[in-house]
């Protein structure tokens, strides 16, 4: 498939832990990035080449693979943290850059 | 800091051409892959193509027939042209600074997004 696969919605506690996944096959070759997107605004690269932080990202986000699966964990989420999260990848071949459906966070 | 700023029609007829000016400041526009990406009301992201300085490209497969996007290095800009656009290509149009490497591509700076609306 050259397709990314994220479930469409998730819920979490304040302050609880929680994984976002993104799965395809690309993601067995290929790193996936991890975008925050909040309503009305663009989205924000939170993560990279796995369990990469841009500068002002929080500790409590993390990244990890496994086969063809990539996860993004927030460990003890906050209110600000409700948002979509969007992975993406190269694609298979390697020429194209895929995005998955997003995953919308909701923190309870 | 590097900003990106999105420019251009905010309404384009159909069966016309879309056409976006992405302007980077604070920084240059060389040794990057500079991505156009696209998001409809309500729907997920979609990547439309990158240039890289030299002016190589990569597009989506399921736009590549619609799509050109080049790079003026003189004026730190990029351009996206989107002909025979139908109400489907109503969108915010993002460009994003990207980094492409042997096992990735990500996106570390976006513009606000410009909104492209084509009437049905």
């Amino acid at each position: 498939s050259s397709e990314l696969t994220q479930d469409p919605a998730v819920s979490v506690g304040l302050g609880q832990t929680v994984r976002i996944t993104c799965q395809g096959d690309s993601i067995r070759n290929y790193y996936a990035g991890w975008y925050q997107q909040k309503p009305g605004q663009a989205p924000l690269l939170v993560m990279y080449a796995i369990n990469n932080r841009p500068s002002g990202i929080p500790d409590r986000f993390s990244g990890s693979r496994s086969g063809d699966t990539a996860s993004l964990t927030i460990t003890g989420a906050q209110a600000e943290d409700e948002a979509d999260y969007y992975c993406n990848s190269r694609d298979r071949s390697g020429d194209h850059v895929l995005f998955g459906g997003g995953t919308k966070l909701t923190v309870l | 800091q590097v900003q990106l700023q999105e420019s251009g029609p905010g309404l384009v007829k159909p069966s016309e051409t879309l056409s976006l000016t992405c302007t980077v400041s604070g920084g240059s526009i060389s040794k990057y892959y500079w991505s156009w990406i696209r998001q409809p009301p309500g729907k997920a992201l979609q990547w439309i193509g990158y240039v890289y300085y030299s002016g190589s490209t990569s597009y989506n497969p399921s736009l590549k027939s619609r799509v050109t996007i080049s790079v003026d290095t003189s004026k730190n800009q990029l351009s996206l042209k989107l002909n025979s656009v139908t109400a489907a290509d109503t969108a915010v149009y993002y460009c994003a600074r990207g980094t492409l490497g042997v096992y990735h591509y990500y996106m570390d700076v976006w513009g606000k997004g410009a909104t492209v609306t084509v009437p049905s």
